[in-house]
């Protein structure tokens, strides 16, 4: 497709449940983040792909947080046992190459998580 | 880490010309400077980049002095549309050894644009 592409768009779950949430980036992008945001907040970094690894998971917040990559294309964050904390919209985006910074990052529209 | 310091919250009128400014003192020699935009219920999107001096394009300019530790996003004529947030970010951060970085957005800076 043209652009980042996330799915679900919204996504209500029950307090305890899994959640997957999916990431289709830009044909050809060997690089991959996810970042969360909270209501009325900034960008919270996740993690990070260069093509199917993840050299960095330091933003995951919790082992209950765990994402993959395969075919350097699709990836899938999952949270398993939702807290009311999770509620967020999580951003997938892609670039061309990984970082540094000089490297324009396309985002999706994001996901919107609610836990009830 | 090199952190960024933004204004909160500017407002402005249609038609006046907004300058962001973006603090960044311990910027490192190989970091650039991004900026992004966020609409609400949208993720970012990247308006320009910079390393040194004056870089402008069709959405905006972006001035960065000698010493880079503070950039100026310039937006010409603002209309209503460009009220969003605008995330200064610098890099690279988070390097683990493995080759990866993060991109780390601030808080951002929220301009609201007043007919």
């Amino acid at each position: 497709g043209a652009g980042v592409s996330q799915s679900p768009s919204n996504k209500v779950t029950e307090k305890g449940k899994d959640v997957e949430l999916r990431c289709d980036p830009i044909s050809g992008h060997t690089a991959l983040y996810w970042y969360r945001q909270r209501l009325g907040q900034g960008l919270e970094f996740l993690i990070y792909f260069q093509g199917n690894s993840a050299p960095d998971k330091s933003g995951l917040p919790s082992d209950r947080f765990s994402a993959e990559r395969t075919g350097e294309s699709v990836s899938t964050l999952t949270i398993q046992r939702t807290q009311q904390e999770d509620s967020a919209v999580y951003l997938c985006a892609s670039s061309l190459n990984g970082p540094p910074l000089n490297t324009e990052a396309f985002f999706g529209q994001g996901t919107r998580l609610t836990v009830v | 880490l090199a952190k960024t310091t933004q204004p909160i919250s500017m407002d402005s009128y249609e038609g006046q010309e907004v300058n962001i400014t973006c603090s960044h003192n311990n910027i490192a020699t190989n970091d650039y400077i991004t900026w992004y935009q966020q609409f609400p219920s949208q993720g970012p999107r990247f308006i320009i980049q910079g390393y040194k001096t004056k870089v402008t394009n069709e959405v905006a300019s972006l001035f960065i002095p000698a010493d880079r530790k503070s950039s100026t996003l310039s937006l010409p004529r603002v209309s209503l549309s460009d009220t969003a947030v605008y995330y200064c970010l610098v890099g690279d951060v988070g390097y683990s050894g493995a080759g990866s970085y993060q991109l780390t957005f601030g808080k951002g800076t929220k301009l609201s644009v007043i007919p």
